[in-house]
């Protein structure tokens, strides 16, 4: 069974700097594409950030691009994003993601979340 | 970049009704790559739809994903009480896509 388990978010204040983890088990993380994805309080779902296999190449949404970074540790299955300079509308549950195998942006395995709140 | 524009924003319906939901892509969605998502309050988003027909694993035959091109719906049959939540649709494929802003299915 797949498994997603997001740590790391709490309370910070506007410009300052946290470190999402998220844990991932029961499928071979190596093989997948990994994803953020986050929702504020009542909105809708939007793309942060996301990383190949192999951990080259990454995305990320303009608004993140700068102040956030994203990381894999293949071999503790462990994905990782670092926001820095951050700002109140980065409040917003942030999911962990896998993509499915066979569809480039297929978000196929969402772990629970963990909720950043950015405010003085 | 496509648009997914989904209708309507709040739907109420019984128990034992059947829901019809909408989502418009402001181009024509290639390989019909078009995705459903449940969201149940207070948990993450399930991946219900792929391939704008394909039901993924767990989720009953009540719910069937239909559309082409730019027209794409999402029928559940006779809504359980578990069925009550948000919907969104998704673009997926070679390049980033883009998430509707989501179908409230409420309790009338």
């Amino acid at each position: 069974e797949v498994q997603l388990v997001e740590s790391g978010g709490g309370l910070v204040q506007p410009g300052g700097s946290l470190r999402l983890s998220c844990s991932a088990s029961g499928f071979i993380f190596s093989s997948c594409v990994m994803h953020w994805v986050r929702q504020a309080p009542g909105k809708g779902l939007e793309y942060v950030s996301s990383i190949s296999r192999n951990g080259v190449s990454t995305y990320y949404v303009d608004s993140v691009k700068g102040r956030f970074s994203i990381s894999r540790d293949n071999f503790k299955n462990t994905l990782s994003l670092q926001m820095s300079s951050l700002r109140p509308d980065d409040t917003a549950i942030y999911y962990c993601v896998k993509e499915d195998r066979d569809f480039d942006w297929l978000l196929d395995s969402w772990g629970q979340g963990t909720l950043v709140t950015v405010s003085s | 970049e496509i648009v997914l524009t989904q209708s309507p924003a709040t739907l109420s319906l019984s128990p034992g009704e059947r829901a019809t939901l909408s989502c418009r892509a402001s181009q024509s969605v290639s390989n019909n790559y078009l995705a459903w998502y449940q969201q149940k309050p207070g948990q993450a988003p399930r991946l219900l739809i792929y391939g704008a027909s394909t039901r993924a694993t767990g989720f009953p035959d009540r719910f069937s994903g239909s559309g082409s091109g730019k027209d794409f719906t999402l029928t559940i049959s006779r809504l359980e009480p578990e069925d009550f939540a948000v919907y969104y649709c998704q673009h997926y494929g070679p390049s980033p896509g883009t998430f509707g802003q989501g179908t409230k299915v409420e309790i009338k």
